[in-house]
């Protein structure tokens, strides 16, 4: 079944920015089928949407942090990617990667029901 | 886009009921059927509980079920059990094509 990997340093300094991949095994990245997010999690606080990739590469981001994000996809290493720039220690968190929705043959479907074990990042000097 | 509102906690004896609740705004819970919630016990990745307000995976144990009223969804668990011990989300598609998560809560079996 569908299974997905973070990876990526796991301490970034202030100002830099924080570059983290996801592996997906077991099925197809490139199916139109399916879209792919991330999500992530300071320590002791709530789960907070970053934003998702669609099919075409259509992207879609938290407005709050839409000017220092970037999702892509690369198809060929079955990879999505997470680029957030100028991070500061409020950016430390464990950041989960996401199968984030799709399209079935009658409807769109908006729910993680496939998820990472989760990286921890810290945002340190 | 503001965080959707959960209690903090909430907690039962083994075997009761419980009700979680999440409450958000037209653009959000009550514009769309696309609730969800999620089960993370510590250290752990979450997991999908319910899906579509009111749907559950295969493998979820039927004690779970979702409903949505208004601008407000809720979970219930019945026949509490020490398991279920963990914190909750909930989460909505919203009108600007983005998704918004609960504020979480935390459920203790006493």
């Amino acid at each position: 079944q569908l299974q997905l990997q973070e990876s990526g340093p796991g301490l970034v300094k202030p100002s830099e920015t924080l570059s983290l991949t996801c592996t997906v095994s077991g099925g197809s990245i490139s199916s139109s089928s399916y879209y792919w997010g991330w999500i992530r999690q300071p320590p002791g606080k709530g789960l907070e949407w970053i934003g998702n990739i669609y099919s075409g590469g259509t992207t879609y981001y938290n407005p709050s942090l839409k000017s220092r994000v970037t999702i892509s996809v690369d198809t060929s290493k079955k990879q999505f990617s997470l680029k957030l720039n100028s991070v500061t220690a409020a950016d430390t968190a464990v950041y989960y990667c996401a199968k984030t929705g799709g399209v079935t043959t009658f409807s769109y479907y908006y729910y993680m029901d496939v998820w990472g074990k989760g990286t921890t990042v810290t945002v340190s000097s | 886009q503001s965080a959707l509102t959960q209690p903090a906690s909430v907690s039962g004896s083994p075997g009761q009921s419980i009700t979680i609740s999440c409450t958000g705004t037209s653009s959000d819970v009550g514009g769309y059927n696309y609730v969800s919630w999620y089960q993370q016990h510590p250290g752990k990745a979450p997991k999908l509980m319910i899906y579509e307000v009111s749907n559950r995976p295969s493998g979820v144990s039927n004690r779970f079920s979702g409903s949505k009223s208004g601008n407000t969804a809720s979970l219930t668990i019945s026949g509490l059990q020490a398991e279920d011990e963990a914190d909750y989300y909930c989460s909505s598609y919203t009108s600007s094509s983005i998704y918004v998560f609960g504020t979480g809560t935390k459920v203790t079996v006493l």
